[in-house]
C-alpha cells in the first residue's frame, strides 16, 4: 500500500546530540512537510519541500535542518537538541499543483525524548 | 493574521447522540478548508475537505461538515456518535493565494462515552 513511513517510531537522544529523522513515501507526492506537534497542540510547520526547493518557516530556529536527496526520502536533523526540542514530528505529503489533491498524507510520526 | 479557531478544547456526548466539533477561521479569499482525526501517538488522518461546490461534505467514517461563508465557518458533523471516535480533531485551512502553508487549529479533544 503506498504510504508515508517514518523512522524510527521513538528517538532518545541526549541533550546536544545531534539526530536524524527520517520519512519516505511510496506516493511519488512532490511536496514533503515536517512538523513538529508538543503536547496534543496543533501541528507547528517547520518547513517544506516543493520538488527539491526547500522553503523554511520564518520561526524555526537554526537548530533544524532537512534533507530531500530525492522525491521519496526527506531527512529532519537537529543539530544540537534541547530538552525543548522533546516533541512528536510528523512528516506529511501532498501533490501540488492539483486542487482536488490539496490533501495532506501524515505518516505515524517520530516521538523524540531528549535526555 | 490569518488564524483557525477551534473554540471547544473538549467535546463530550454519549454514544449514539449527534456531536459537533465547531470550527471558525479568519483567512482572506476562498480557502480549502480540512478536518483531521488524530489518535494516540499516531499521525493524523484525513477525514474530510471542502474546495468548493456543495456546502455540505461527506467524509470518512460517516462524519460531514458544513461550509457557512457568512460565518466563515466549518464545524464538523456525526449524526450518531461511536466510542471509537474519540479522538483529537484538527481543523485546517489552506489560504488559496499560492503557497503550501496549511493552518491548523489548536484541536478539540472528543469524548464519546458509552
Amino acid at each position: 500500500d503506498a504510504m508515508v513511513i517514518q523512522n524510527p517510531r521513538y528517538q532518545v537522544t541526549q541533550f546536544g546530540k545531534p539526530v536524524t529523522l527520517s520519512c519516505s513515501q511510496t506516493l511519488n507526492h512532490n511536496v514533503m512537510y515536517w512538523y513538529q506537534q508538543k503536547s496534543s497542540q496543533a501541528p507547528k510547520l517547520l518547513f517544506h519541500y516543493y520538488d527539491k526547493d526547500f522553503n523554511n518557516e520564518a520561526d524555526t530556529p537554526d537548530n533544524f535542518q532537512s534533507r530531500r536527496p530525492n522525491t521519496s526520502f526527506c531527512f529532519l536533523d537537529i543539530r544540537s537538541p534541547g530538552l525543548g526540542d522533546a516533541a512528536m514530528y510528523l512528516c506529511a505529503t501532498a501533490i501540488a499543483g492539483e486542487v482536488r489533491q490539496e490533501t495532506q498524507y501524515f505518516g505515524p510520526g517520530t516521538r523524540l525524548l531528549v535526555l | 493574521a490569518q488564524s483557525v479557531a477551534q473554540p471547544e478544547d473538549q467535546v463530550n456526548v454519549a454514544e449514539g447522540n449527534p456531536l459537533t466539533v465547531k470550527c471558525t477561521y479568519s483567512v482572506s479569499g476562498n480557502p480549502y478548508l480540512f478536518w483531521y482525526v488524530q489518535y494516540p501517538n499516531r499521525g493524523l488522518q484525513f477525514l474530510l475537505k471542502y474546495i468548493t461546490g456543495d456546502n455540505l461534505v461527506k467524509g470518512s467514517y460517516g462524519f460531514e461538515a458544513e461550509f457557512n461563508k457568512s460565518q466563515t465557518s466549518f464545524h464538523l458533523k456525526k449524526p450518531s456518535a461511536l466510542v471509537s471516535d474519540s479522538a483529537l480533531y484538527f481543523c485546517a485551512v489552506r489560504p488559496n493565494t499560492g503557497g503550501f502553508k496549511t493552518i491548523f487549529g489548536a484541536g478539540t479533544r472528543l469524548f464519546v462515552k458509552a
